[in-house]
């Protein structure tokens, strides 16, 4: 069965550190690749995909992904983090024979120190 | 544009009761989604409708839960009777069709079974 893996449950920054959130997941086919965001109390938004193309995808709030086909991973990263990224931070995955069915990662909660 | 509206956003119930969530898709969303987010986890797919066929009900309790969107617009999740285990949040998502898109989440219905 296709899964998602998140490494960090819990990640603590001050602001201006550098984020790198780890995602890999589990399946040999063609897949489309998402992160999606919680701010609390907010619903899920999108930050960024990646279908095919350029493998490092750029999203909102200067977030970027890449997809390293090798290592079944995509990890999310930004090179200094604000006090307002303080959020859960989910990696979805999609397999193109499934519709659009998105599996889940269990998600990340980051907390950025003024 | 109005995104997907969720009611109601907060439901305390006992367990063996019945209870009912709605949703309502941006306007001309042919998909819509059923998630199940428990607390510490990722959403979980219970149900993809297109239009108002099934086209994924795989991991639907169908013992308890069921779903319909009779006429391919809102839709609405049922409950019956619910254990404390299905305390969660209900996510209702939409997308333009099938297939490789973006999907659109609202803001959830929290469910507390006591």
């Amino acid at each position: 069965a296709q899964s998602v893996s998140q490494h960090n449950h819990h990640v603590i920054l001050s602001e201006a550190a550098s984020l790198e959130l780890g995602c890999n997941y589990s399946y040999g086919g063609t897949v489309n690749l998402f992160w999606y965001v919680q701010y609390p109390g907010q619903h899920l938004q999108l930050l960024l995909k990646y279908f095919s193309g350029d493998p490092l995808v750029k999203g909102i709030k200067g977030f970027e992904a890449e997809f390293i086909k090798s290592k079944f991973s995509f990890n999310l990263r930004k090179p200094s983090v604000q006090w307002s990224d303080t959020a859960e931070y989910f990696c979805a995955v999609n397999a193109n024979n499934q519709g659009g069915k998105l599996i889940f990662g269990q998600g990340t909660e980051l907390s950025v120190k003024p | 544009e109005a995104g997907v509206a969720q009611s109601p956003r907060y439901k305390i119930i006992e367990k063996r009761q019945s209870v009912a969530f709605w949703c309502n898709p941006i306007s001309g969303h042919a998909t819509l989604y059923w998630y199940q987010q428990i607390l510490g986890q990722g959403p979980k797919l219970l149900i993809q409708f297109q239009n108002n066929g099934v086209v994924d009900d795989s991991q639907l309790p169908k013992d308890r839960f069921s779903a319909e969107r009779l006429k391919g617009v809102d839709s609405t999740l049922k409950i019956q009777p619910a254990k404390l285990e299905d305390s969660a949040v209900y996510l209702c998502a939409s997308s333009f069709g099938t297939g490789v898109r973006t999907i659109y989440f609202g803001e959830g219905s929290w469910l507390t079974v006591v």
